[in-house]
């Protein structure tokens, strides 16, 4: 069985101020894991995703992300938040389990940036 | 680039009427999905489909039906419409199920039964 937690439901952040969202997960084989961005009235668009290789990894318009396994966890972070980014975000995990993939998909981080 | 394309994009819906989700994608994509999402609930996966004329129930299928005819388009069906199937719905499509190959999201289908 696996899990995604994502611990805050709501973040919010000034504008030029850095941006940490986070997510645990739990997961019985080595998954993926993926970060996803949903603007209003849009679907999710792929930010970042880690599959095994640089535990750092780099995505779209500066945001990155830590695969920690000892920590089971996989923060979302910016080092300066811009208004454009405000959205909400999923993160989401494949690992192999009864012989196929599945997917789970955290309840969502919504940020909010302030002017 | 087309992408995922989902129609219509709202829809307002009398309780026991039907209506068909499109879904249809241009990346040539095997595997299609539906989800359904719901405020504070995340994604959760109705049907999804392996390749035309194949598919499979996901954690929520009860009161959907769905058919792969065709590699570009994979329709969602509501047969008779229960207000518990107000949400919106993202249709999907991978190259490969799961594993570290990301999934690519059509716009959704915010749909409301009243």
């Amino acid at each position: 069985a696996q899990s995604v937690t994502q611990l805050d439901s709501h973040v919010s952040v000034s504008e030029g101020t850095p941006v940490l969202l986070r997510c645990n997960y739990s997961s019985s084989y080595s998954p993926s894991l993926f970060w996803y961005v949903q603007h209003p009235n849009k679907g999710l668009q792929l930010l970042l995703k880690y599959t095994s290789a640089a535990t750092l990894v780099k995505g779209i318009n500066g945001f990155e992300a830590e695969f920690k396994k000892s920590e089971t966890s996989f923060h979302l972070t910016k080092p300066s938040a811009h208004m454009s980014d405000a959205a909400e975000y999923f993160c989401v995990v494949s690992a192999l389990g009864a012989g196929s993939y599945h997917l789970t998909f955290g309840k969502g981080t919504k940020l909010s940036v302030i002017p | 680039n087309a992408g995922v394309t989902q129609t219509p994009k709202f829809r307002i819906l009398k309780i026991g009427q039907s209506m068909t989700l499109q879904c249809t994608q241009d990346m040539n994509h095997n595997y299609m999905y539906w989800y359904r999402q719901d405020p504070g609930m995340g994604l959760k996966l109705i049907y999804y489909s392996v390749g035309a004329g194949i598919t499979d129930k996901g954690e929520v299928p009860n009161g959907y039906n769905v058919s792969r005819s065709t590699t570009e388009d994979f329709p969602l069906r509501l047969e008779l419409a229960a207000p518990s199937q107000t949400s919106v719905y993202f249709c999907a499509s991978s190259y490969l199920k799961g594993g570290p190959e990301p999934q690519h999201f059509g716009d959704g289908t915010r749909l409301s039964i009243l």
